[in-house]
């Protein structure tokens, strides 16, 4: 398998319902990304992952969680969701800022969530 | 203020004709890069084209190339020989030291081709 890959492509959850969106990439980068896509407005990063370890979080609500078991996986939790919340959650690898080059995201397919 | 700034929200090209897409950015690193990316109705973020800032010539891939004016700020994605297939949405994307580099992402521009 080659890229970056997301399941599940798509997910329904009612707001006390807890669910979780994996991504995993086979391109041997050490930085992962999960963005929120809404309707007419920007792409929104919400965390970044480098070697692991967690170095952005753009104010994300707490009921978003991610989890970076290693840096070929990545997993967004999620709990007690708002209807707001719906929306195409894309993840992305590239090539981590220490390693020098273009930082080139690479995305994968998205989830698109709807919260009931 | 936002950081990247595409004015077309939709374009229209007739089939093998060239197309230019907008883009200006807003940063004061000297040292950043520019991106830009296409997005079919499938919704996968599909990768074109990269222009690092010092980069001493425009990028090209293929069919793809940016008409980077560093003065101006801007990053204009041209699209020579449009195909049916290039129907999509197109978004130019900034990586900014700046700002602890961060990603930016423009609005997009949505292209339609007309056979």
């Amino acid at each position: 398998e080659t890229g970056v890959t997301q399941t599940p492509r798509h997910l329904v959850m009612g707001m006390t319902n807890k669910k979780s969106l994996k991504c995993e990439q086979h391109l041997g980068h050490n930085a992962m990304y999960w963005y929120k896509q809404s309707a007419k407005k920007p792409l929104e990063l919400m965390f970044v992952y480098n070697f692991k370890e967690q170095t952005e979080n753009n104010s994300v609500p707490s009921r978003f969680s991610p989890e970076c078991p290693n840096s070929s996986h990545l997993f967004l939790h999620l709990h007690t969701l708002q209807p707001e919340d719906s929306a195409l959650y894309l993840c992305a690898s590239s090539r981590s800022r220490l390693a020098g080059g273009p930082e080139t995201q690479y995305f994968g397919p998205g989830t698109r969530l709807l919260v009931l | 203020a936002q950081k990247i700034t595409q004015t077309q929200p939709g374009m229209f090209v007739q089939e093998k004709e060239a197309v230019t897409l907008d883009c200006t950015y807003d940063t004061s690193d000297p040292s950043y890069g520019l991106f830009w990316y296409k997005q079919p109705s499938s919704g996968e973020m599909i990768f074109l084209i990269y222009q690092g800032s010092y980069d001493q010539q425009n990028a090209t891939e293929g069919r793809y190339s940016l008409n980077f004016q560093k003065a101006r700020k801007s990053a204009n994605l041209v699209i020579s020989a449009s195909q049916l297939g290039d129907s999509a949405m197109y978004f130019c994307a900034m990586r900014d030291p700046d700002t602890g580099n961060q990603f930016y992402f423009g609005t997009g521009t949505s292209l339609t081709v007309i056979p």
